[in-house]
């Protein structure tokens, strides 16, 4: 299986704030996603996360609000800008590997006040 | 558009006994199907996949889960429930359309195995 890593691990923010994610993958991994969870229910994909170039965002997902930036293969970032407390979810990274799986990060817990 | 569906928000198993989690897919072509278990405060850890082959896949922790081309089902199952298994399930589909790599993740499942 693929390791991956994000951090911070978890965030209080002021609304109005933005706050930036890393994730980190092992060589294994080809692709990279950003995913939003609620606690306790289903994950949205928010958008892929392509090494040099714009990512890919999912419907009603904007690059003002989600900057995200994959600079090489291994290494992305995800912004949440201008934050509100409806921002306050948590944030998974996952890769995908060449057969089919993907593989999670532990998630940033964030919460807007 | 592809879609998966988990009917039941929780389910309640005596240890021991076999534990079946139900899911249910639609999608255009030929799907790729997969169940991820998350613990409290973590983030999903992959259980196993069908893409092609048996209809009947193994994976991790003794689950395992029957592809059921028919019926559009791709339910968990594991022959002993053991307390550690309580925790979230989810059901995901991916289709391979020019879109890649992209899952679609059901509502989920929350499993309770009782003593």
């Amino acid at each position: 299986s693929a390791v991956i890593s994000q951090k911070p691990s978890r965030d209080i923010c002021q609304r109005g704030t933005s706050l930036t994610i890393q994730c980190q993958v092992d060589s294994q991994v080809t692709m990279m996603f950003w995913y939003r969870q609620q606690p306790g229910q289903s994950l949205t994909l928010i958008a892929t996360a392509n090494q040099g170039s714009e990512a890919t965002y999912e419907s009603g997902f904007v690059i003002d609000k989600f900057p995200i930036s994959r600079p090489n293969l291994t290494f992305s970032t995800l912004t949440v800008s201008n934050m509100s407390p409806e921002d306050s979810s948590i944030y998974l990274c996952s890769g995908g590997t060449g057969n089919y799986e993907q593989y999670f990060g532990p998630g940033t817990r964030l919460t807007v006040t | 558009a592809q879609s998966v569906a988990q009917p039941e928000d929780q389910v309640n198993v005596a240890e021991g006994n076999p534990l079946t989690v139900k899911c249910t897919y639609s999608v255009s072509g030929n799907p790729y199907l997969f169940w991820y278990v998350q613990y409290p405060n973590r983030g999903l850890q992959f259980l196993l996949k069908y893409i092609t082959g048996d209809n009947l896949v193994k994976g991790s922790y003794g689950f395992e889960a029957e592809f059921n081309k028919s019926q559009t089902s791709f339910h968990l199952k594991k022959p002993s429930a053991l307390v550690s298994d309580s925790a979230l399930y989810f059901c995901a589909v991916r289709a391979f359309t020019g879109g890649g790599n992209k899952l679609t993740f059901g509502t989920g499942t929350q499993l309770k195995v009782e003593l």
